[in-house]
């Protein structure tokens, strides 16, 4: 596709559940970051993955928190026993630039997946 | 701590009129500083990247850089109602960090009033 592609676009779920929320990035791009923004919030960031290299969690909240991203493209992150507090839409974002050059900001990001926790 | 400040606003502005959003930032290092344009439930879009001190022009749009007074700003000239949206500083940092330390404001929320 053109651009980034997430999916679902929003997901209602309870507490205590497990939830699955998936990028498909700008095909080319080997930088690929989650991030998540909380209503009023700015962005938290998450994860960072670049190419095939280890990703950076330094962001990650907490344990329930993992991501993988398969093959150099697709990612997924999965949220464990879903809390309240976990509700906000999450951001996928891709780069071509990798890490360590000036225009490494440069990202694009996905419409998000809304999250929501009852 | 890397801290990325902005006005929340709302900051209104007329029709026609320049816009003028600020951004300071804790870390004399930082090299790259982004402005992310985020209109009501959508994602940010990026809008200007600078690099080096001064002004980087863009169609309306200027982007102005002072790194020894740590402050990067934006501003819209001929503002627009389409111009009406939640503008995001992003700076990033060389000391490491996530995403090569790319961190992001909170936001300033701006209203152009017809």
């Amino acid at each position: 596709g053109a651009g980034v592609s997430q999916s679902p676009s929003n997901k209602v779920t309870e507490k205590g559940k497990d939830v699955e929320l998936r990028c498909d990035p700008i095909s080319g791009h080997t930088a690929l970051y989650w991030y998540r923004q909380s209503l009023g919030q700015g962005l938290e960031f998450l994860i960072y993955f670049q190419g095939n290299s280890a990703p950076d969690k330094s962001g990650l909240p907490s344990d329930r928190f993992s991501a993988e991203r398969t093959g150099g493209s697709v990612s997924t992150l999965t949220i464990q026993r879903t809390q309240q507090e976990d509700s906000a839409v999450y951001l996928c974002a891709s780069s071509p630039h990798t890490r360590g050059v000036l225009n490494t900001g440069e990202l694009f990001f996905g419409e998000g997946s809304r999250l929501t926790v009852l | 701590q890397k801290e990325v400040e902005q006005n929340s606003g709302p900051l209104s502005v007329p029709e026609g009129a320049i816009a003028s959003l600020n951004c300071t930032y804790s870390d004399r290092g930082s090299q790259s500083f982004f402005w992310y344009r985020q209109y009501s439930g959508k994602s940010p879009e990026l809008i200007m990247s600078i690099y080096s001190n001064g002004d980087k022009e863009d169609g309306r749009f200027t982007a102005q850089l002072n790194k020894a007074s740590q402050y990067v700003s934006l501003l819209i000239r001929d503002s627009q109602p389409s111009d009406s949206a939640t503008y995001l500083c992003a700076v990033t940092f060389n000391s490491g960090g996530g995403a090569d330390g790319l961190t992001f404001g909170k936001g300033t929320h701006l209203i152009i009033q017809p």
